[in-house]
């Protein structure tokens, strides 16, 4: 059984729309992330929740707002979409925050087309 | 800022020969980082599969080893003898140390192995 859900696993917005992508962990983590990947860049970290609260935010812009409802969620709200948003975003958890030694597992992904 | 840098794929080797992908790694803001490969195989989700989170040790998983270099600041994957299962895409990442569980995540190396 998959420990971490990501829906939808495709998704296609056109700009200036505003969509939502979810992330529900089953492992029992405390700590959850978001990583995005555009094409033929690396992976690159975009929040840090603990405990359901934002610890790091790495993203410049705004328009990207995680939420996190319940302790195995967080999802990520993105508003005013552009084609540059185009790209596969990836949520993680680890057990903790503290300590970085911890394993972060990763989901499938949501791959964004924006048109 | 930090950074992951390594092999440029893509990298073919044929079935039980040796293979190692360089890694090299920019620790700015963290003076003694975690340091990971993870692996994605076709069809599947990024997985660890191996860590260090002590200078000079070693580190071991499925055949594969990484020492990690604090002199020369990388951490190589290698493996003596690869098999067709191994393709996939590898990735080397650092990882803070004690509130800072942010993974910064070098390209990717895609791995051909011909049977």
């Amino acid at each position: 059984d998959p420990k971490i859900i990501q829906k939808p696993k495709y998704l296609v917005a056109v700009t200036g729309s505003e969509k939502i992508l979810i992330c529900e962990q089953y492992l029992g983590h405390n700590a959850m992330y978001w990583y995005r990947q555009s094409a033929k860049k690396p992976l690159e970290f975009m929040f840090s929740y603990s405990y359901q609260k934002l610890m790091d935010n790495q993203t410049a812009s705004s328009r990207f707002q995680p939420q996190s409802s319940k302790k195995n969620h967080l999802d990520l709200q993105i508003t005013a979409l552009k084609p540059d948003d185009s790209a596969t975003y990836f949520c993680a958890s680890s057990q903790d925050l503290d300590w970085g030694g911890y394993e972060q597992y990763f989901g499938p992904g949501t791959r964004l087309t924006v048109l | 800022g930090d950074s992951v840098t390594q092999t440029e794929g893509p990298v073919t080797v044929s079935e039980s020969e040796s293979l190692i992908i360089n890694c090299t790694y920019s620790a700015t803001s963290i003076a003694y980082p975690n340091l990971f490969w993870y692996v994605r195989y076709p069809g599947e989700g990024l997985q660890l599969l191996l860590k260090v989170i002590t200078a000079g040790q070693k580190g071991s998983s499925r055949g594969f080893e990484a020492t990690y270099n604090k002199e020369t600041t990388s951490f190589h994957l290698q493996k003596a003898s690869v098999q067709e299962s191994d393709s996939a895409v590898y990735y080397c990442a650092l990882g803070g140390t004690g509130g800072n569980n942010k993974l910064t995540f070098g390209q990717g190396t895609v791995l051909s192995v011909i049977p």
